[in-house]
């Protein structure tokens, strides 16, 4: 079953462009990634999902690489708003199955 | 389009009681998973359900229970309560079980 690590914090200016990594060993081929964002006291939002290459949508983009050992989550010119909790989540295909990744806490700085 | 709503947002039990948390899907999503969200272990899967159908669960011991009913209205029980049962529980719906929407969740402190 998939395993899921992210670094525990980053800090970046607003502005920049921020990566987060998540590392995902033994994940099947048709498992999915998403990525959530976390404010305190609240539930995670929806960012962003994919399976494989690259995905974008309107506010982040998701890589993918081939081997699916790790995916990328990217977030261009962040904001002062963008400081929160970002979570990967491994969908287990087939089984109903749910695994987050141990969370990474962006502080974003003026 | 209204969200994913769990009732009560806070909750305050003692040892050894049980408790009965709600959660309700957006309108039109027939799954409903829960999570338990702890300082130490992070984000747990409780337990996925769909159409009334417990399809899988997490490693969480039997006195985590769950149901679904033919609305898509979701209830969790814990019982015979433990501090270390203190945490953020969360419910999250979707349509077919990929893009999950989460509620606020409910914030359960055990003393």
């Amino acid at each position: 079953l998939a395993k899921t690590t992210q670094p525990i914090s980053m800090d970046s200016y607003e502005g920049q462009e921020v990566n987060i990594t998540c590392s995902h060993n033994n994940i099947a081929t048709n498992d999915y990634i998403t990525w959530y964002q976390q404010f305190p006291s609240q539930g995670p939002r929806f960012i962003i999902q994919g399976y494989k290459t690259k995905v974008t949508n309107e506010v982040a983009s998701l890589f993918i690489p081939a081997d699916r050992k790790s995916s990328t989550l990217s977030l261009p010119r962040v904001s002062l708003s963008d400081t929160a909790v970002y979570y990967c989540l491994v969908g287990v295909s087939g089984t109903y199955k749910y695994i987050f990744g141990t969370g990474t806490r962006l502080k974003v700085l003026a | 389009k209204a969200g994913v709503t769990q009732t009560p947002r806070y909750l305050i039990k003692t040892r050894g009681q049980q408790v009965t948390l709600s959660c309700s899907p957006i309108s039109g999503h027939r799954s409903v998973s829960w999570y338990q969200q702890t300082p130490g272990q992070g984000l747990q899967f409780l337990f996925e359900y769909f159409s009334e159908t417990q399809r899988n669960k997490g490693n969480f011991p039997g006195r985590f229970s769950g149901r679904q009913f033919s609305n898509s209205r979701s209830e969790m029980n814990v019982s015979t309560l433990e501090l270390g049962d203190s945490a953020l529980y969360l419910c999250a719906s979707s349509r077919d079980s990929y893009e999950q929407y989460f509620g606020p969740g409910t914030r359960l402190t055990v003393t």
